[in-house]
């Protein structure tokens, strides 16, 4: 099985809204509402941001919101803070026990 | 507060095993299914596969089916990762991860470890 497809790189200026996209097929993101985006600051563990594909942990800012159609899943960031400069990551459960990571998008805000 | 900590820095030659583990504490460990994540320098994350401290049933991703075996004591709330024929390529981060609800999502994570397999 191969990865989620990814943007190698994301920008925007502060305040600003961006949408990270997550690619995959009928047999991961299309078939299942289990997809999960981290954010890894550099240097340090992966963090959760959204789960079943558009639910929040508690304690994520409601700037993050996810969202997925088709074999497609996307995260947007909203008000574009310093802060999330990070890479991002999706993750798809693809069955038989199989879970499939996305290659990362480096976030930059300018 | 739920913690996973995870074993110190490990230096491997090519060929040799190595055994990871992950201490859980702040919760029931028999409730929540462990996962272990890797990530090569500079790379992104690779999802190896997944162990249920309840009964102990593990699932690998094919990749690594036959090199990677994950076990757990329930005595001391700690899941272990032996990683055998190591090469070069497992060199990378290896973090032990929980899942939220049985959904294949990780609300928390260890440390992680550091594998460097050099002769």
């Amino acid at each position: 099985q191969s990865a989620l497809t990814q943007p190698a790189s994301v920008s925007g200026s502060p305040g600003q809204s961006i949408t990270i996209s997550c690619t995959g097929t009928s047999s991961d993101i299309g078939s299942y509402n289990l997809v999960s985006w981290y954010q890894q600051h550099p240097g340090k563990a992966p963090e959760l941001m959204i789960f079943e594909a558009s639910k929040r942990p508690s304690g994520v800012s409601n700037r993050f919101s996810g969202s997925r159609s088709g074999n497609t899943a996307s995260l947007t960031i909203s008000g574009l803070q310093a802060e999330d400069e990070a890479d991002y990551y999706c993750c798809s459960y693809a069955g038989n026990s199989n879970l499939l990571f996305g290659g990362g998008t480096k976030l930059t805000v300018l | 507060q739920v913690q996973l900590v995870q074993s110190g820095a490990e230096v491997k030659i090519p060929g040799a095993s190595v055994k990871l583990s992950c201490k859980a504490s702040g919760y029931t460990f028999t409730r929540y299914y462990v996962h272990w994540v890797r990530q090569a320098p500079g790379q992104g994350l690779e999802w190896m596969g997944i162990i249920n401290p309840s009964g102990g049933s593990t699932s690998y991703t094919q990749k690594f089916q036959g090199r990677v075996t994950m076990t757990r004591d329930t005595s001391t709330s700690t899941v272990y990762m032996e990683v055998s024929s190591l090469t070069s390529e497992d060199t990378a981060v290896y973090y032990c991860a929980r899942d939220v609800a049985d959904d294949y999502s990780f609300d928390y994570w260890g440390q992680g470890t550091l594998v460097t397999v050099s002769s």
